[in-house]
């Protein structure tokens, strides 16, 4: 059974700052992961989708790795800004159908 | 292009009632998957529908049910709600099994009272 685990659980940072946030995953043997953002309530927005054939992903002030051998990706926010705060997760496609999703990393970025 | 589209939007219910959530796929997707998403927790698979029929089951009672359409829409139902059915529901759509990735809509919030 595939299990996802991300850290830190929460994260504060002023604005400016680089970040990285970590997921990891039990099951290497995974299709793809993908990054979303949620805000508070709300539906998930896609950030990033990296095949297992792919190293990373980058869009805009985003970059996501994998290093699937290893079981972890890592999410990499530049310049980081107010607009940036909200929860992401991370949600690993191993087939059957299902995403396993991680609890989330909740960031704060203060002005 | 419209994206995932969920209604309603919130919902109050009272206990043992039941309940239907509705769900439009983005446009060429074929595959509707439903989460639920308790607070402060990920979310959860509940089922995935494909060419009409339950493809995939995650681990919920058969007090919920599902289904998909010709259209590709789907509906969630929920039987018998109890106050722990109090959730964020979200339908993704995808297509095949997600290799090119899976579209959230923005959710359903049921309050069971």
């Amino acid at each position: 059974k595939q299990e996802v685990t991300q850290i830190p659980a929460a994260l504060s940072v002023p604005e400016g700052e680089n970040l990285v946030l970590n997921c990891s995953f039990t099951d290497s043997a995974i299709y793809n992961l993908q990054w979303f953002r949620q805000d508070p309530g709300k539906g998930l927005t896609s950030l990033l989708l990296i095949q297992s054939s792919q190293r990373e992903q980058t869009s805009g002030r985003l970059n996501a790795s994998l290093d699937k051998s290893s079981g972890r990706s890592t999410l990499y926010i530049a310049a980081s800004q107010p607009g940036d705060s909200a929860t992401y997760l991370c949600a690993v496609n191993s087939g059957y159908s299902t995403l396993t999703f991680g609890k989330g990393t909740m960031l704060l970025v203060s002005p | 292009d419209a994206g995932v589209t969920q209604s309603p939007t919130h919902l109050i219910k009272t206990r043992g009632q039941q309940v239907t959530l509705r769900c439009s796929p983005k446009s060429g997707h074929d595959t509707v998957s439903w989460y639920q998403q308790a607070l402060g927790q990920g979310p959860q698979f509940i089922f995935q529908y494909y060419e009409e029929e339950e493809r995939q089951r995650g681990n919920f009672p058969d007090r919920f049910s599902g289904h998909q359409f010709p259209n590709y829409s789907s509906e969630l139902n929920v039987n018998a709600l109890l106050l722990g059915d109090s959730a964020l529901y979200l339908c993704a759509s995808s297509f095949w099994e997600g290799t090119d990735g899976y579209t959230f809509g923005s959710g359903t919030r049921l309050t069971v009272v």
